[in-house]
Formats: structure tokens, sequence, C-alpha cells
């Protein structure tokens, strides 16, 4: 299975929601990622787990919440969010080490939407 | 500061013709440069990257030169077809962050024209 499996692929929610974002992988990667994407723009980096351990979090807002609960899922809680946050959330996986480390495995992404 | 710049925004070529783009980086410690291709409606996807410890790497039509020093590196692509068509993106890994973190290029939007 060399797939990042995301779901929802849609998502509408309002301002006074709670919605989660879920991402799988089963490739065997120790390292996962949440990105953001607005149209027509480069994705941006959110969150990194490595081994299960948030190992990098680029300033993000408290509204977006990561959890790991194991190194196979990874999920982003949403919870009063702002139109402004309406984009593409994508979630990736990574080998940590050896030559091969680096390439990044996007899911398809969670289109989001803010009302 | 972490940041990349990435030209031309939209290049639009012919079938057969090369395309070239061109990325500069700041980080003087970085050793990571892949390229993603992103077709409309798709995920990114890894189509070359390249080491510090090399200047030029080929894949069939695609090419990617690095020169650090004077911090840019470059992908070519010969004999354009038409499925080429997508934003190409550059990205860095600054040289603290164990690959964990990249720095994406603004992308270029390359239209191949049968």
């Amino acid at each position: 299975d060399t797939e990042v499996t995301q779901t929802p692929k849609h998502l509408v929610m309002g301002m006074t929601n709670k919605k989660s974002l879920k991402c799988e992988q089963h490739m065997g990667h120790r390292a996962m990622y949440w990105y953001k994407q607005k149209a027509k723009k480069p994705p941006e980096l959110m969150f990194v787990y490595s081994y299960e351990k948030l190992s990098i979090n680029e300033s993000v807002p408290s509204r977006f919440s990561p959890e790991c609960p194991n190194s196979s899922l990874l999920n982003l809680h949403l919870h009063a969010l702002q139109p402004e946050d309406s984009a593409l959330y994508l979630c990736a996986s990574s080998l940590v080490g050896g030559t091969n480390t680096g390439e990044l495995f996007f899911g398809e992404g969670s289109r989001l939407t803010v009302l | 500061g972490e940041n990349v710049e990435q030209h031309p925004s939209t290049l639009s070529v012919q079938e057969g013709d090369s395309a070239v783009i061109k990325c500069t980086y700041s980080d003087s410690a970085s050793n990571y440069f892949p390229w993603y291709k992103q077709e409309l409606g798709k995920r990114p996807q890894l189509i070359i990257d390249i080491r510090s410890n090399v200047g030029e790497k080929k894949d069939q039509r695609i090419a990617v030169t690095l020169n650090k020093t004077a911090k840019h590196f470059s992908l070519h692509i010969t004999e354009t077809q038409p499925e080429d068509s997508a934003v190409y993106f550059c990205a860095y890994s600054p040289g603290n962050t164990g690959f964990q973190k990249l720095v994406f290029g603004t992308g270029t939007r390359l239209l191949v024209s049968p």
C-alpha cells in the first residue's frame, strides 16, 4: 500500500463547530505532516510528527490541534475556525533516516470551507 | 530568512520544446532540494530531488542542477509533452531540520501546447 488516505474529502463547517480531519498511511513511515494550501499557492507546513511525537509546530493558531494516536494515523482537530482558514489541508508522510529520507507522500487532501 | 524565489510564475511552451524553471534560496546550510509536480486538483508528487553532494541529477527527460555557491537550482524538462502541463514547486530543507521541514517556492504553471 503506497497511499496516504485522507477523510473527509470535503468539509463545510461553521465558525462554532468542532470537526476533525483524518489521515492514514500503512507504508511504515514514522514522520507525518499537515500542510495547508490556499488556491494557487504553495503548500505551507503546519505540523510535523516524528515517531508519534510533535517535532515541528510552525506557530499555528491553537484552533488547530494535531494528534498522532499511533504510527499510522494523524488527526487534525478543528475548533472555532475563521473563514480565512478555508483551504486544502494536505497530509503527508515520509521515512525517517536512510538514503530516501525527505520524499513526502501526500494524500489527496481535505478541502475545508468555513462559513 | 527561510524563503525560496521561483521563476517564472508561468511558462508556455510548444510540445517538444524544453522548459527551465529556476529557484534561488537563502539558507547556505541547506542540503536537500526536491521538485514537486501538482496537476490540477491532484496531490503534489515528487518528480526529482538532489542533495548537496552532487551538482546534477537526471531521470529520463527531467534533470536538476544545483549551484551551492550561487544558492540556486534549476529544473530542466526536455521534449515536453502535454501531460507535463502542471504546477511545479521547487523546495528546500533548511539546514537544521533533518529533512523534515520543506519550504516551497511559489510555483510555476507550465502549459505545454500540442
